[in-house]
């Protein structure tokens, strides 16, 4: 199965401030996801990030709060932008390979 | 509002009881997938299930798609303190993924 290399792993940061998230698979993907997971509960997905074209956001989720990047098939990142303490959360970047989603560690990111 | 709904929400058990762990939908999807998450991990695909009726084992694991691909369950046998986690359902919706409010599971020894 794919693995998938994300960081960095946690972070704290302060309010305003931005974070960037790299992903990296060790094999080239066509589609990867982020999510966001709050502790002990589901997923909950923030942009769909093909290769060749924009980022897709879903409901709630906007393209200055959160730009993603694809610059080739095996790495993207995820910022958080002006963050504020309600970003706080875990960061999880995947890619769909193999009939399923491989997942990263993710990224636990305290905003203060 | 959650395109795929599971039950139970949690559940704690004794090492050795068996468990059903349910997904179900009002939505067709053209495959669905069970996870399991341990703290601080990323979400481990156990199982893809793709075709109406398929069943598929896994050691000790068994996992069901329904006839009209809507609903999934996954059934442990003699459970051990090593399945304790999350277990999450998903279904590929539109070229995504999207995943149930997932069943945290206990296996008491």
């Amino acid at each position: 199965s794919a693995v998938i290399s994300q960081k960095p792993s946690r972070d704290i940061c302060q309010r305003g401030t931005s974070l960037t998230i790299q992903c990296q698979v060790d094999s080239q993907v066509t589609m990867m996801f982020w999510y966001r997971q709050q502790p002990g509960q589901s997923l909950t997905l923030i942009a769909t990030a093909n290769q060749g074209s924009e980022a897709t956001y879903e409901s709630g989720f906007v393209i200055d709060k959160f730009p993603i990047s694809r610059p080739n098939l095996t790495f993207s990142t995820l910022t958080v932008s002006n963050m504020s303490p309600e970003d706080s959360s875990i960061y999880l970047c995947s890619a769909y390979t193999q009939g399923g989603l491989h997942f990263g560690n993710g990224t636990r990111l305290t905003v203060t | 509002t959650q395109l795929l709904e599971q039950s139970p929400q949690f559940l704690s058990i004794q090492e050795g009881e068996n468990l059903t762990v349910y997904c179900n939908s009002s939505s067709v999807f053209s495959s669905l997938q069970w996870y399991r998450q341990e703290p601080g991990e990323g979400p481990v695909l156990l199982v893809t299930v793709v075709t109406g009726g398929e069943v598929k084992k896994l050691k000790r694991l068994t996992f069901q798609f329904g006839d009209a691909r809507k609903d999934s369950s996954l059934h442990i046998t003699a459970a051990q303190p090593g399945d304790t986690g999350l277990y999450l359902c998903a279904g590929a919706w539109n070229n995504d993924m999207r995943f149930g409010a997932g069943t945290r599971l206990t296996v008491k020894p």
